[in-house]
Order: C-alpha cells, then sequence, then structure tokens
C-alpha cells in the first residue's frame, strides 16, 4: 500500500509543452508539499497545502500552479517547460503542520 | 535567513564500523529536526525526529542528538551495514515559519562489506 504516490514516475518532455504530476495520499494527511530536488541534490520546497488552502508559495515561477482538489491529491502543472525545470520533484504529506513529512518516491522530468 | 549544511559530503567505509554523521544549522531558532534517509531513485524516509526541547532521539541503531545553542545536531549510526548505504539528510523546521522544512546538502554514505 504506497502511502504518497506520485504519477508519472518519469517524464520526459520538449521544451514549451505543458505538463501535470499528479500526486495522492492515502494516509489521512490535513498537509501537502510539493519539493523540487536539483542535480546536485538539494531539496527545496516549491508549495504546501494546509486543508486545501495554500500556506506556502516559496520563488516560483508562476508557471507553476499547484491544484488541490481534496486533502488527498495536490497536483502540479508546469506551463511553457524550460530546461531549467529538468530536475525530481517530490510530493509530501503529514498529519498537519510541523509533523513529519511521508514522501513520494518523486518524478524525474527531463527536458529536451 | 537559515541555513543547513552537512559533513561531509561523502563517506565510504568497512561494515562494521560505528558513524557519525555531522549536521549545522545558522538559526538556533527552531521548531524540531528531522533527519531522513533517501535511497537512489526513491523518496525520503524519515528515520527520527528531535523537538527542540528535546536532546536526542534513538531508533535500533542510530541514535540522533541535537545542540541547539551550538546549532549541531549528530547521527551515530552503530555497526554499519551495506544496507545502510544511502543519501542522509538533515532538515529543520525554523521557529520564523515551522510551515516550511529547510533541508541539508546531504551525506552520501557507502558501506561496503
Amino acid at each position: 500500500d504506497t502511502a504518497v504516490s506520485q504519477t508519472p514516475k518519469y517524464l520526459v518532455t520538449q521544451m514549451g509543452n505543458d505538463k501535470s504530476i499528479k500526486c495522492e495520499q492515502n494516509l489521512g494527511h490535513d498537509t501537502m508539499y510539493w519539493y523540487k530536488q536539483d542535480s546536485k541534490k538539494f531539496l527545496k520546497i516549491m508549495f504546501s497545502y494546509n486543508n486545501k488552502e495554500l500556506i506556502i508559495n516559496e520563488t516560483v515561477p508562476n508557471r507553476f500552479s499547484p491544484k488541490s482538489p481534496d486533502k488527498a491529491h495536490l497536483n502540479l502543472h508546469i506551463n511553457s517547460l524550460e530546461l531549467g525545470d529538468s530536475a525530481v520533484y517530490f510530493c509530501a504529506s503529514s498529519l498537519s503542520r510541523n509533523q513529519p513529512q511521508h514522501f513520494g518516491d518523486g518524478t524525474r522530468l527531463s527536458i529536451l | 535567513k537559515q541555513e543547513v549544511t552537512q559533513i561531509p559530503a561523502a563517506l565510504s567505509v568497512p561494515e562494521g564500523e560505528n558513524l557519525v554523521l555531522n549536521c549545522s544549522f545558522t538559526d538556533s531558532a527552531i521548531y524540531n529536526l528531522q533527519w531522513f534517509r533517501q535511497d537512489p531513485g526513491k523518496g525520503l524516509t524519515s528515520l527520527l525526529l528531535i523537538q527542540s526541547s528535546q536532546r536526542e532521539q534513538t531508533s535500533g541503531r542510530l541514535n540522533a542528538s541535537l545542540d541547539k545553542s551550538s546549532g549541531r545536531s549528530t547521527l551515530y549510526i552503530a555497526a554499519s551495514q551495506p544496507g545502510d548505504s544511502a543519501t542522509y539528510l538533515c532538515a529543520v523546521f525554523p521557529f520564523y515559519n515551522t510551515d516550511k522544512l529547510i533541508f541539508g546538502t546531504g551525506t552520501r554514505l557507502q558501506v561496503f562489506p
């Protein structure tokens, strides 16, 4: 039983395209997150939602738009993809704010 | 601004050794500190969480200590095994923004038989 699942696991696409990554958690958690891990393996928060409400929006280009249709889902849509968007994107969830976070296996995005 | 660094960046040891991984943070005003493990191609697995009021936490062969005043945490791994090979990350929740987990740079550990 996968607690935090992301799809797709791999995403290869061309510059300028629009793509979405989906995330679902079956842990009953209230808070969900999107992180970006760059080529140097540095992990940085992008967005956080608590009970479907946006609580963190880091300095991320507005080409990135998160959407939380319900507490169990947090999707990430990216418009006009650029080479610099190539990274591994991780979804995570926690019972509530400040609690231990559970991570998905990541989506490896490669821009050609 | 909170910054988290980890030393060493990489470590390669023979099986059976006791290890110490270091994490330092620039602002001692933290809510808690977490240690994670990341296996290649996988997400992060939470190992230990230490609240700001605690000094250490233990789980099996793992022991994490926290010295908030000096801005340091250490992860001690006893009797290392090849299965411990992974990247270890520490992360803090700062008091000024308890929604934002700030990650360190990671230590890549390889334990060879």
